[in-house]
């Protein structure tokens, strides 16, 4: 069975702290996402990766950095959290063909 | 104009209705088509493919009318578990065929 883990499904922090949100897909994926879902906005891109160690920025990328030194883990960072950073955060991942997405159950982070 | 648009709803239906949403997209060059289901605080989860002949799906059918560039869904016989938000998602061409672009969703709610 597909499975994509996030490594919290609720995180508390506070503004200004170093936050680390961890994905781990289990299908041999090779590409992987991280969006955020918002009240009216839908689900934004923030960054996504297509193969180890390679990165592109996504529709709205300020304020957040990646990581992917193995294939089936990548890692979102928020270098220094902000309020309105709070939101829910999906990660995806897929397989290059064919094009079903398979997401994580989300972290509802809050920035207080 | 928006990458994917979608009429936010709410549809309030009653059960054993025929309810049908429709979604434009802007890129002509789109490839792939698709309708994703999201239930209240949970992840997003592919429901069909849309393909140019149209498919069907037990009560679900889809269409694409790439002429007019949009995408439809049709659930008929509606259930109580139908209720949800119906996401419409394009995957792009080009540099842009890594990501899918995701409507805001179409909420759905079906009443006894």
């Amino acid at each position: 069975d597909v499975k994509v883990t996030q490594s919290s499904r609720y995180l508390v922090k506070r503004t200004g702290e170093k936050v680390f949100l961890e994905c781990v897909q289990d299908m041999d994926h090779e590409n992987m996402f991280w969006y955020r879902q918002d009240p009216g906005l839908g689900l934004r891109l923030i960054y996504f990766s297509y193969d180890v160690k390679m990165k592109e920025k996504g529709d709205i990328p300020e304020g957040y950095s990646v990581s992917r030194e193995k294939k089936e883990r990548f890692s979102l960072i928020l270098e220094s959290a902000s309020t309105n950073q709070t939101s829910m955060y999906l990660c995806a991942s897929r397989d290059r063909v064919p094009y079903e997405q398979y997401f994580g159950p989300g972290t509802r982070l809050t920035v207080t | 104009r928006k990458e994917v648009e979608q009429d936010p709803g709410p549809f309030n239906v009653p059960e054993g209705a025929t309810v049908a949403f429709n979604c434009t997209y802007s890129n002509s060059a789109s490839q792939s088509f698709f309708w994703y289901r999201q239930d209240c605080r949970k992840e997003p989860k592919l429901l069909m493919s849309v393909y140019s002949s149209g498919n069907e799906d037990g009560r679900f059918t889809a269409q694409l009318n790439r002429a007019s560039q949009y995408i439809s869904l049709l659930i008929r016989d509606s259930k109580l578990s139908d209720s949800a938000t119906y996401l419409c998602v394009v995957k792009g061409s080009g540099a842009g065929s890594y990501q899918l672009t995701f409507g805001k969703g179409t909420k759905l709610s079906v009443i006894p």
